[in-house]
């Protein structure tokens, strides 16, 4: 089955930049979207079509994809945005079925 | 404002059926795909499968086919998760999402489901 593969943590100090990974075979042909989940917290989507921004989502919070490979970029990250962020895709078969990666634990110390 | 609200926090036994439910409010609910993720105790999320309400067209996470049952009833708003025999690997928390394009958009707040002897 299909396989979205993210580091398992990140850590960064406060204002500097964060990038996140995702990879995947489908990545070339299909959107990655970004959640955020705090702890007991539901998910919320911060970066959707790989690099689009929901509105609220605050502008240092950024997407970008190429190849096989997306990335969820914070510039300046802040306390607050330590989390767990999750990578998310469809595959390549055309039939809506979703995936996500594994998750990434942001600390920002 | 999309809502999406999910029915109260469960403890069942194994072997015992389930049926959780979500109610969309806010938007077309017979328009979008709507669909659970599971989220096991300390674990990530999975995408276990969707519906659409207009003509009750659903796919499953090959993990998931088989083991549960996603419904629809479009005359109240409200998508249904459903086991037959719950096991206590079936513990974990239950997001209803419903799907703009081909991915969550919005989420539910969760319903803990804990299956336990």
């Amino acid at each position: 089955s299909y396989e979205l593969t993210q580091p398992p943590s990140v850590s960064v100090s406060p204002g500097q930049t964060a990038r996140i990974t995702c990879s995947g075979d489908a990545l070339p042909k299909k959107y990655a979207y970004w959640y955020q989940q705090k702890s007991g917290q539901a998910p919320v989507l911060v970066i959707y079509e790989d690099s689009k921004r929901p509105s609220g989502i605050p502008e240092r919070f950024s997407g970008s994809s190429s190849g096989t490979m997306a990335t969820l970029t914070i510039s300046g990250a802040q306390v607050e945005d330590e989390a767990d962020y999750y990578c998310y895709s469809t595959d390549s078969s055309g039939n809506h079925r979703g995936v996500f990666g594994g998750g990434t634990k942001l600390t920002v110390l | 404002e999309v809502q999406l609200v999910q029915s109260g926090a469960e403890v069942k036994k194994p072997g015992e059926s389930l049926k959780i439910s979500c109610k969309g409010s806010g938007y077309s609910f017979t328009s979008y795909w709507i669909g659970w993720v599971r989220q096991m105790p300390g674990k990530g999320l999975e995408w276990m499968g969707i519906i659409y309400p207009g003509d009750s067209d659903t796919r499953y996470s090959p993990s998931f086919q088989g083991q549960v049952t996603i419904s629809a009833d479009k005359s109240i708003s409200t998508a249904y998760l459903q086991w037959s025999s719950l096991k206590a690997s079936d513990t974990a928390m239950y997001y209803c999402v419903r799907h703009g394009h081909t991915a969550p958009f919005n989420w539910g707040q969760g319903t803990l489901v804990t299956v336990s002897s």
